[in-house]
Formats: structure tokens, sequence, C-alpha cells
């Protein structure tokens, strides 16, 4: 079937650097992508989303891009800091609030 | 915090057994979603319901069943547990159903669920 595609690996950045999380989908019909971020023992927390008549959204540090034509979707942290260790999820939608999540991406903040 | 709760926090109990788990939405929220979420497949959607209605299924296996109730609370029941049931479950909520389009979902705190 359709999925969004991260295979999870661990992103580490140096506190106060900018981070890149990177999602590929499959489902060329998806119309709405959303990031969430997942402390530990924590559940899935609403970061940003975007519509695909959008290819960049910007929220306070977060910024999602969305790059229809490759089916690519990022995440983008300005000065990353500890509290944004976490597990960062992107999930896409089709419609009808069928949401497929990818693996996820562990993002690790060196103090 | 999301405003969705979730009960019990952790849950131990052995293969067979019979479990239920319970969500409450966020005020206003008529729509309840559950995932399992387990080291090897990630978040997977399991089912869907808006004013006490199924809406959706997703990989959801014919030994458990959900419902929502009319305070729009909802519950999940997994039953015949086997061990590899055992994962974190979760609830979410949104406003509206969705139909021909889509909102945030809010998700609760989980229930951890370990079958031994």
């Amino acid at each position: 079937g359709e999925s969004v595609g991260l295979h999870l690996p661990t992103l580490s950045v140096q506190e106060g650097d900018n981070s890149i999380i990177n999602c590929a989908y499959s489902n060329s019909a998806s119309d709405y992508f959303i990031w969430y971020k997942q402390e530990s023992g924590k559940g899935p927390q609403f970061i940003i989303d975007i519509r695909s008549n959008m290819d960049k959204r910007q929220g306070q540090r977060v910024t999602v891009l969305l790059n229809k034509t490759v089916k690519h979707l990022s995440l983008q942290i300005a000065a990353t800091q500890p509290g944004d260790s976490a597990v960062y999820f992107c999930a896409e939608s089709g419609g009808y609030q069928k949401v497929t999540f990818g693996t996820g991406t562990k993002l690790q903040v060196i103090p | 915090d999301s405003g969705v709760t979730q009960t019990p926090k952790h849950l131990i109990t052995a293969t067979g057994q019979r479990v239920t788990l319970r969500c409450s939405p966020r005020s206003g929220d008529l729509s309840v979603y559950w995932y399992q979420q387990s080291l090897d497949q990630g978040l997977q959607f399991l089912i869907q319901y808006y004013n006490g209605e199924e809406r959706a299924k997703g990989n959801i296996l014919e030994r458990f069943s959900a419902q929502q109730f009319p305070d729009l609370h909802s519950e999940l029941n997994l039953s015949s547990l086997e061990l590899g049931d055992s994962a974190l479950y979760f609830c979410a909520s949104s406003v509206i159903s969705g139909l021909g389009g889509t909102d945030t979902q809010y998700f609760g705190p989980g229930t951890r669920l370990t079958v031994l």
C-alpha cells in the first residue's frame, strides 16, 4: 500500500545549529502533511502542517517545505535547543482523516 | 497537554486475556482515532469514530474492537491477547470528521500495554 517513508535515522545536531529532517512520501494523491514531535514516554505532539497548495509554511522556529514534484517534505528547526530532542514523524493524508505516519527520525541535540 | 486523556497509563496482563483502554477527547472534538505504536512498526492507524459512528478502519485485528459513546469518550477493547499485542496505544481527537478535508489530530499520552 501507499506509505510515508522514514527509515528511522538519528540526526545529531549541535545546540544552536539548524536542523533539517527529511521525509519522502509515496502517495501522490496526498494533499495534507503534518509533522509531529514525540518525546520519550509521551504521545505525538502536533508541530506544523502544510497543504498541497503550498510549498512552504513557517511557524515559531520551524519551517516545513513541500516539494510535490519529488514527493519530499522537510522540517527545518532553527537554533536547535536541547528541548527539541525527540523523534519526529511526518504524516500524510489523502482525505477522510486517514493519516499515514512515517517511522520517525530521532533528533539528538548535543549541548 | 493536548487535552486528550487516556487511562490507564500502564497495563500488564497475560496472554489470552481481554483489556479495555479508555480515551476522552478534547472538549468539542467529535472524532476519535486509535493508533498502535510498536518498536518495529511505528504508528499504525487502527480505527476512527465520528460522533458515535465508525468512520474509517485501518489495520485493526478482528480481536480488537472499539466504540464511541454518546458523551464522545471512546473505548478500545483488545481480546485474546498475544505477546505481539504489547505496544503503546494512542488515542487522538480532532474537531470534524474530515469528509473531503483533513484537520489536525491531537494525541493523548498513550496506554502502554504489556502482555506476558
